[in-house]
């Protein structure tokens, strides 16, 4: 069975503070780790992630994966009480006859105090 | 380009009612999926279409049913609600396996 593992469950920061957010995985036929982040409603699409150790970046948040221990970090610098959220790890496997599914972690809760 | 939308965005149901969850997609996409989130225990997939009529289970399908008849709806049904069905339900689509994109969610609460 597929497995994502997310830690911590929860944080809380002061506005400034720097994060990192853990995922590790066990999954067959693994094809992309994925990153949300969810407020109020819909889980909304940070990064993809398929190769190991390139970067990729968007403003204050970067990702990065390493396919051989199987782990992915999320970091977020400089944080703001806009950056209050769930955050979803999630891997993308194929599931045979032509199909792929997300397998999400629980998420971590990120709370950013001023 | 209204991506996907989900109806309703809330619903209350009584202990053994009945009700679908529509999902509707205008990207043309060939992947849909029905998630549940319950708190703290990220989202769990129902059901899943690779294709118009298609479909397969997810880790939770137990108590519903789904159908795909058009590339462009993929509708949830419940057919004896239960209280473990209290959840909020996330309908998506993609392409292939690449980005999701997600419904805003109907909050069910089985009473």
């Amino acid at each position: 069975e597929d497995k994502v593992v997310q830690s911590p469950l929860s944080l809380v920061v002061h506005e400034g503070d720097t994060v990192t957010l853990n995922c590790s995985y066990e999954v067959t036929n693994f094809r992309s780790l994925l990153w949300y982040k969810q407020e109020k409603k819909a889980p909304t699409f940070l990064f993809m992630l398929t190769s190991s150790g390139i970067e990729k970046k968007s403003g204050r948040l970067s990702s990065i994966l390493d396919k051989k221990e199987l782990f992915s970090i999320l970091n977020i610098t400089a944080t703001q009480t806009g950056d209050s959220a769930i955050y979803l790890c999630a891997v993308s496997a194929y599931s045979g006859a032509g199909s792929y599914q997300l397998t999400f972690g629980k998420g971590t809760k990120l709370s950013v105090i001023p | 380009n209204a991506g996907v939308t989900q109806t309703p965005k809330f619903r209350i149901l009584k202990i053994g009612q009945s009700m679908t969850l529509q999902c509707t997609q205008d990207m043309n996409h060939n992947y849909m999926y029905w998630y549940r989130q319950d708190p703290g225990m990220g989202l769990k997939l129902i059901y899943y279409s690779v294709g118009a009529g298609i479909t397969d289970k997810g880790e939770v399908p137990n108590g519903y049913n789904v159908s795909r008849s058009t590339t462009e709806d993929f509708p949830l049904r419940l057919e004896l609600a239960a209280p473990s069905q209290t959840s909020v339900y996330f309908c998506a689509s993609s392409y292939s396996d690449r980005v999701f994109t997600f419904g805003s969610g109907t909050r069910l609460t089985v009473v």
